[in-house]
């Protein structure tokens, strides 16, 4: 059974912090993916990775960094946590697209942080 | 740029009923994919049905289908015979096929009325 696991489910941190969240996949991906979900904007991509120490900024990674020292292994990266950055973070992989068709993401159960 | 277009912030639909969740995108890359996915109240992800940019015919698994019209650009989702569980966000997604970045749109959500 694939899967993709984001290491808490529920995290409270406070203003200025560094935040962590880690995500680990055990199907052998290339890709790996942050998205950021809010009510009416939809998923929104933060970063996108397609190699280990590979990354690609998605449409709103102020604020956030990313890093991938392994391939099962992509790391989010809050470097001062603010109030707008509570959200749900999914974490999502994919193998890679070049020649094979049909290469959908499989995401983790979501991260819910709050920021106080 | 990318973009997935949802216009259909949420949608009421009888029980039994056929239901259509409308998604339009936009994309200069001539080979792409489509995918849609379904978000319950318990927050997972599920894959439901991909369809291609040359794929001759509309992708079907089951009671999803996915009206394509490459020249609208407008990939609909299509769910026959609608049941209570069926109820949850929707969302479209696409992946170019000269990157692997896949961008969703802003979701729909589905309400099943028994």
């Amino acid at each position: 059974d694939v899967k993709v696991t984001q290491s808490s489910r529920y995290l409270v941190k406070r203003t200025g912090e560094k935040v962590f969240l880690e995500c680990v996949q055990d199907m052998d991906h290339e890709n790996m993916f942050w998205y950021r979900q809010d009510p009416g904007l939809g998923l929104r991509l933060i970063y996108f990775s397609y190699d280990v120490k590979m990354k690609e900024k998605g449409d709103i990674p102020e604020g956030y960094s990313v890093s991938r020292e392994k391939k099962e292994r992509f790391s989010l990266i809050l470097e001062s946590a603010s109030t707008n950055q509570t959200s749900m973070y999914l974490c999502a992989s994919s193998p890679t697209g070049t020649g094979v068709p049909n290469t959908e993401a499989f995401f983790g159960q979501g991260t819910r942080l709050t920021v106080v | 740029a990318q973009k997935i277009t949802q216009t259909q912030p949420g949608m009421f639909v009888q029980e039994k009923e056929a239901v259509t969740l409308d998604c339009t995108y936009d994309t200069s890359d001539p080979s792409y994919g489509l995918f849609w996915y379904k978000q319950p109240s318990s927050g997972e992800m599920i894959f439901l049905i991909y369809q291609g940019s040359y794929d001759q015919q509309n992708a079907t698994e089951g009671r999803y289908s996915l009206n394509f019209q490459k020249a609208r650009k407008s990939a609909n989702l299509v769910i026959s015979a609608s049941q209570l569980g069926d109820s949850a966000m929707y969302f479209c997604a696409m992946r170019p096929n000269r990157d692997d970045k896949i961008i969703f749109g802003k979701g729909t959500r589905l309400h099943i009325l028994p």
